[in-house]
């Protein structure tokens, strides 16, 4: 059965620290997405990325990066210099599109907070 | 930019209550979901709908049902309300499964 691990409840920094947020995941899948979402303290949920199982390439966008293995099948997210407008809560989730689940399977989030 | 709307961003009922979550997009996506927020929990899938007319039970959909008359709309309907649903309720759209889904701005509901 699909699951999301997301073993950080919580991560407090001071600004400009660097930060990773882990994410494992099962599957028997062997085609799936993985998606990192972000929810500032207002509850939007604001998509962030999306990675399919065939592409190991990392992604980095500003100074957000993702690390994905699967290997160790982890999904890991990295924000460098970190800022105070970063402080929300992070949800990794899973997607297995060819099982019928159409929904998306998700961690139970990472609460990181930036101290200035 | 794909819009989901939901109609009330705090809602207070009373036990015993039938309540209304209404749920609008506006992007012609088939697939729609309601989601239930609580700390430490996640996200967990109630109901979703992949057509007009259609729907599936989720994760944990003991204590509610659904309805999707019109492929832009999906509502979730709490037939007797009980203050272990007080929670936040979030609504999602997407196209094919394996796109991202969008959401809206929530719901929190709270059963006195």
């Amino acid at each position: 059965a699909q699951k999301v691990t997301q073993a950080q409840t919580e991560i407090s920094v001071v600004e400009k620290e660097d930060v990773t947020l882990d994410c494992v995941y099962e599957t028997r899948d062997t085609t799936y997405y993985l998606f990192w979402y972000k929810q500032p303290p207002s509850g939007e949920l604001v998509f962030l990325i999306r990675r399919n199982s065939f592409d190991e390439q990392n992604e980095i966008s500003g100074r957000y990066s993702w690390n994905f293995q699967k290997s160790t099948s982890s999904f890991n997210f990295t924000i460098t210099a970190s800022q105070v407008v970063d402080s929300a809560v992070y949800f990794c989730a899973l997607s297995e599109p060819y099982t019928g689940r159409r929904a998306l399977t998700f961690g139970s989030g990472t609460r990181l907070q930036v101290q200035p | 930019d794909v819009k989901v709307t939901q109609s009330s961003r705090y809602l207070v009922k009373r036990t015993g209550e039938k309540v209304f979550l209404e749920c609008v997009q506006d992007m012609d996506h088939e697939n729609m979901f309601w989601y239930r927020q609580d700390p430490g929990l996640g996200l967990r899938l109630i109901y979703f709908s992949y057509d007009v007319k259609m729907k599936e039970k989720g994760d944990i959909p003991e204590g509610y049902s659904v309805s999707r008359e019109k492929k832009e709309r999906f509502s979730l309907i709490l037939e007797s309300a009980s203050t272990n649903q007080t929670s936040m309720y979030l609504c999602a759209s997407s196209p094919p499964p394996g796109h991202p889904q969008h959401f809206g701005d929530g719901t929190r509901l709270s059963i006195l």
